[in-house]
């Protein structure tokens, strides 16, 4: 099956320092990968859609500017959250679909839990 | 308008029962496709079922089967013989498209948080 290792799983950072979060696909070329956020106790939210070779697109209401994507290779894509705040404390986890999954399905990383302070 | 509703957000099921889950949908798109996850506490998503908008039957995977009523547009999980091991989160989401289009984004329901009693 594909598999996407996600690092780290868990981080706390102080106020104003940045964070990065890798995602992985071990077995498979991941030519999009997609960020999610998840609050405690609320759905996923898609942030971004991250393109190999090519800017990210953003959802409606992420500041681009603040979490940055960057998607240099087909099996690495990476999301950094810039002079991060206790407001972005949350549960970020990517996802990316792969033919090695049935129905074109979706294979997440493990998540990644950010705690601001 | 919402793509994906649960409008359940807490359940409680007794262990060995059935439980089922109510997710509805929105989309124009003739080609689709409809997934079921669940999270437990550790925050990982596990895949449980998948339906197209072009299958004929519902699908079901082991205990885990799928009412899809299309002209409803409604895709709830049915759980059989429930386990306390089955007590998580469970997130219906849509794929608008084609499986395997470029760029074909997950978008999630609120999800209904199960509890199974002993």
């Amino acid at each position: 099956g594909a598999v996407v290792s996600q690092h780290p799983s868990r981080v706390i950072c102080k106020s104003g320092t940045s964070v990065k979060i890798e995602c992985r696909s071990l077995d498979f070329q991941a030519t999009t990968m997609f960020w999610y956020r998840q609050f405690p106790k609320q759905s996923l939210m898609l942030m971004a859609t991250s393109n190999e070779g090519s800017k990210a697109t953003y959802e409606q209401g992420v500041e681009k500017d603040k979490f940055l994507i960057n998607h240099a290779s087909l099996t690495l894509s990476t999301l950094t959250v810039t002079s991060a705040h206790p407001e972005d404390s949350s549960f970020y986890i990517c996802s990316a679909s792969s033919s090695r999954v049935k129905n074109y399905g979706y294979t997440f990383g493990s998540g990644t839990r950010l705690t601001v302070v | 308008a919402q793509k994906i509703t649960q409008t359940q957000p807490g359940m409680f099921v007794q262990e060995k029962e059935a439980v089922t889950l109510d997710c509805t949908y929105d989309t124009s798109d003739p080609s689709y496709g409809l997934f079921w996850y669940k999270q437990p506490s550790s925050g990982e998503m596990i895949f449980l079922i998948y339906q197209g908008s072009y299958d004929q039957q519902n699908a079901t995977e082991g205990r885990y089967s799928l009412n899809f009523q299309k002209a409803r547009k409604s895709a709830n999980l049915v759980i059989s013989a429930s386990q306390l091991g089955d007590s998580a989160m469970y997130f219906c989401a849509m794929r608008e498209g084609p499986p395997g289009a470029a760029g074909n984004k997950l978008t999630f329901g609120g999800g209904t948080r199960v509890l199974v009693k002993p």
